[in-house]
This record gives structure tokens, C-alpha cells and sequence, in this order.
């Protein structure tokens, strides 16, 4: 049971480059989130997919995509990277809704330049 | 926009010494709050959570107390030990939401 997995561990980009980070989960969780952790900052809530099929904007969406692909997977897209991009990204999972404790991936440090 | 907020971004604590950290929090119709611990490198670990209609919760060694009058949650670490040394986050979750809002986090340093 490896829990939440994301991969990249590390990228770097070059501005208006495009890439997707891949998480996946394998404890059956409904809830999945992704988030991103700026110096000096809380996690902000980047997008949220409720349960399979379902996707809703977070806190900070502009800029980014996301698909759940099944309800194991769910990956965040950037089509256009930019510098204010430059974050560790979070995935996350819960069983059911927001009640249930969340359990997080090892993170995306992501640098764009 | 409504934010949870924290009093103090570093902490220092004796080993041994019990530890208190502080969370302040904005949204009245928030009813469900977490406590996560992230150490370096690692993405955030629950520590314990707490429903609105409760004022005290207790886990291993930790505590949660809320105080709904004054929108503040604090948590409560027993005989705090070097493994604690982390950052510690609380989160809220406004009712009919999936959302959970992160305050900035608190840095707690143990000394030996």
C-alpha cells in the first residue's frame, strides 16, 4: 500500500513550457486534491475532485487543469508555465469528503525560468 | 478572502516541556479543523482533527482545544520530543464546502 505517489519529484521549466504532474492513490478514496505550498505560505487549493468524474476550482486555478482519469488518478496540467508558477505541488486524498482526514503525496517541486 | 492566520511562526520548546501552538481563524461557518505536521521535504501529515461541536479532542500526546466565541484553535503537544521539531499547519473547512483553508504554518524548534 504506497498511499499517494506524484511524480515528478523534481522539474524544471522553461517559461510557456507545458507539462502534466501525475499523482494516483491506492487506498479506494473518493476526494482528491491538489495544492501548492509557496515559501513562507500556507497550502492553497489549486483544484478538488469531489469523487470520479467531478472536478471544481480551488483557491488558485487559474493557470492550471486538471483530469481525474479514474478514481485512482489525478493529474494538474499547466499549458503555459510561467515564473509565479514556480511552487512545491501536493496531492492529497481523502475517503470520502472534506469531514475525512486528507493524506498527502511526497510533492512536485516544480521550478519555472 | 477569509484565511486562518497563526500568532507565532517559530516556537522553541525544551525537550521534555509541553508545547502550545496557536491557529486564529476567520470563517464563522467553518466546522471541521485539522491539524497537520510537515516535516522537511515531506508533504503534511494529519496529527488530529476536531468537529464544531466539540471543544476539546485529545490523540497520543496532542491535544486540539477550539474556542468557537473567539474563532481559536490551539494544539497541545505532551512532553515534546526532537521528533515533533516540524512545521505544523491547522486547516479549516467551511460547512458545505470541499475546501480546506491552511494558515501559514508554525515552525516548532525542540531543544535537547
Amino acid at each position: 500500500n504506497a498511499g499517494v505517489t506524484q511524480t515528478p519529484k523534481f522539474q524544471v521549466l522553461k517559461t510557456g513550457q507545458s507539462m502534466t504532474l501525475q499523482c494516483a492513490q491506492d487506498m479506494n478514496h473518493n476526494s482528491m486534491y491538489w495544492y501548492r505550498q509557496d515559501p513562507g505560505m500556507g497550502l492553497r487549493l489549486i483544484y478538488y475532485s469531489a469523487s470520479e468524474g467531478t472536478t471544481d476550482k480551488g483557491e488558485v486555478p487559474n493557470g492550471y487543469n486538471v483530469s481525474r482519469l479514474n478514481k485512482r488518478e489525478f493529474s494538474l496540467r499547466l499549458e503555459s508555465a510561467a515564473p509565479s508558477q514556480t511552487s512545491v505541488y501536493f496531492c492529497a486524498s481523502s475517503i470520502l469528503d472534506r469531514t475525512y482526514e486528507q493524506y498527502f503525496g511526497p510533492g512536485t517541486r516544480l521550478t519555472v525560468t | 478572502g477569509e484565511n486562518v492566520g497563526l500568532h507565532l511562526p517559530t516556537l522553541s520548546v525544551q525537550e521534555g516541556d509541553n508545547s502550545i501552538i496557536n491557529c486564529a481563524y476567520s470563517n464563522s461557518a467553518s466546522d471541521y479543523f485539522i491539524w497537520y505536521k510537515q516535516e522537511s521535504g515531506k508533504g503534511p501529515q494529519f496529527i488530529i482533527d476536531i468537529r464544531s461541536n466539540m471543544d476539546k479532542r485529545q490523540g497520543q500526546r496532542v491535544t486540539v482545544l477550539l474556542n468557537k466565541t473567539v474563532k481559536h484553535l490551539s494544539l497541545q503537544i505532551a512532553a515534546t520530543q526532537p521528533g515533533d521539531s516540524a512545521v505544523y499547519f491547522c486547516a479549516e473547512s467551511p460547512s458545505g464546502t470541499y475546501k480546506y483553508i491552511f494558515g501559514t504554518g508554525t515552525r516548532l524548534k525542540v531543544l535537547a
